[in-house]
């Protein structure tokens, strides 16, 4: 089945213990990217990547890391999370830059104290 | 840049009643549209798209949405809300340079159906 998985699909932290979510896609994709979602605010962008090893930030990539070593993987790392990067967190890949569809994970509620 | 306004965060219809969710976009170039619903606790999934061609769209679950250059909108429109339709539900345009990828979201329409 073609999808995008996350894991974890929830965590609770505290500030400044540095945490990795997941991000994998079995359907080829070169695109991958990151959104953060809040409450009135819709779904913001945090980082993308256009292929492996290519990477850039999108609309609030401030406390956040990412890496694509590979083409199916792509990480998001918080060094040192703090409590406004309390969010729900999806990942999302498609073909292409302006391919017909974007493929979301299943998303990643974090809760940092 | 490109930009999504949807038009009313949230949205209540009666179950049975005509449902219209309200999309404007500005874009430099001719867009990609679509619309995404995200059920509670779930992530996004594609309702239907706009590329080229027909600019009346018909998406999943009785959905559709027409895309008005002259208005430059991409409303959504079902025909009888039902109760499962209850969900949030974004806009987005894909265009160029917009939202550092391309692709912009709108903040979403909560849409309530009432008995």
């Amino acid at each position: 089945e073609a999808q995008v998985t996350q894991n974890p699909r929830y965590l609770i932290t505290v500030t400044g213990k540095k945490l990795t979510v997941t991000c994998s896609q079995n359907m080829n994709h070169e695109y991958m990217s990151w959104y953060r979602q809040d409450p009135g605010l819709g779904l913001r962008q945090i980082y993308y990547s256009m292929n492996v090893e290519v990477t850039d930030k999108g609309d609030v990539p401030e406390g956040y890391k990412v890496s694509r070593k590979e083409k199916r993987n792509f990480p998001l790392i918080l060094e040192s999370p703090s409590p406004n990067q309390t969010s729900l967190y999806f990942c999302a890949s498609r073909p292409g830059v302006r391919a017909n569809e974007q493929f979301f994970g299943p998303g990643t509620r974090l809760t940092v104290l | 840049a490109q930009s999504v306004t949807q038009l009313g965060s949230h949205v209540s219809v009666s179950e049975g009643a005509l449902v219209l969710l309200r999309c404007n976009y500005s874009s430099s170039v001719p867009p990609y549209l679509f619309w995404y619903v995200q059920y509670p606790n779930q992530g996004l999934q594609l309702l239907l798209k706009y590329t080229t061609g027909a600019t009346l769209v018909k998406g999943i679950n009785g959905f559709e949405a027409e895309f008005k250059k002259s208005e430059t909108s991409f409303h959504l429109t079902k025909p009888s809300a039902h109760m499962s339709d209850a969900a949030e539900y974004f806009c987005a345009v894909s265009g160029s340079g917009g939202g550092a990828d391309g692709l912009t979201f709108g903040k979403g329409t909560h849409l309530i159906i009432q008995p």
